[in-house]
């Protein structure tokens, strides 16, 4: 059972490029979350999606974007990369507020 | 407004030591949720316990316990008998909604090092 996969672990961005991290979820789960870490602060959501074709926003919405097009998946897009997007990225899945965590993404914008 | 407190940014203990986590919560809903996640080195959150407001009893799992106490707006995380499997990031939060984890707020982590 592989839960939440990320993909990609790891990427080095400059800044004004565009990405999009991947999340898929085996777990037919209908709510999904994007998270950011960052030192200091804890996790705070970005957005998430209660089913699928349905997103809204977090706690820290700007300069990302998702969509969820599919039950199991969830993608989070940076259109213009900016170096106070550098983070570690965690996707989620939830059942009953317990939450299954991916094993993060570590983005740097330069 | 949530909040949710870890004040203690890093702890370390000598294996076989007791350690506890201390988490101080801020709600004005009668009705919330408790949760402590650890985040091992390797990255991956891990859930640990959900506790609801209505339920002020304490939880023993293994060498883990919890104490939540209402009256403090306190969740307290007891490891005992510390060991270096237990050295990660933990995590309190704190959520109002019982339909998903959208509003779910974390603290801050405590890092606890456990020195063999």
């Amino acid at each position: 059972n592989a839960g939440v996969t990320q993909t990609p672990k790891f990427r080095v961005l400059k800044t004004g490029q565009s990405m999009t991290l991947l999340c898929a979820q085996d777990m037919n789960h209908e709510y999904m979350y994007w998270y950011r870490q960052d030192p200091g602060m804890g996790l705070r959501l970005i957005h998430y999606s209660v089913g699928e074709g349905t997103t809204a926003k977090g706690e820290v919405p700007d300069g990302y974007n998702v969509s969820r097009l599919k039950k199991q998946n969830f993608l989070l897009g940076l259109e213009s990369a900016a170096p106070s997007q550098t983070s570690v990225y965690f996707c989620a899945s939830s059942y009953h507020e317990k939450l299954f965590f991916g094993s993060g993404t570590q983005l740097s914008v330069l | 407004a949530q909040k949710v407190t870890q004040a203690q940014t890093e702890i370390s203990v000598v294996e076989k030591e007791d350690v506890t986590l201390d988490c101080v919560y801020e709600t004005r809903d009668t009705t919330y949720y408790l949760f402590w996640y650890k985040q091992p080195p390797s990255g991956e959150l891990v859930f640990l316990i959900r506790r609801n407001s209505f339920d002020e009893q304490n939880e023993i799992s293994g060498r883990y316990s919890w104490n939540f106490q209402k009256s403090t707006s306190s969740f307290n995380f007891t490891i005992t008998a510390s060991q270096v499997v237990d050295s990660a990031v933990y995590f309190c939060a704190l959520s109002e909604n019982s339909a998903g984890a959208n509003n779910l707020f974390f603290g801050t982590g405590t890092r606890l090092t456990v020195i063999p």
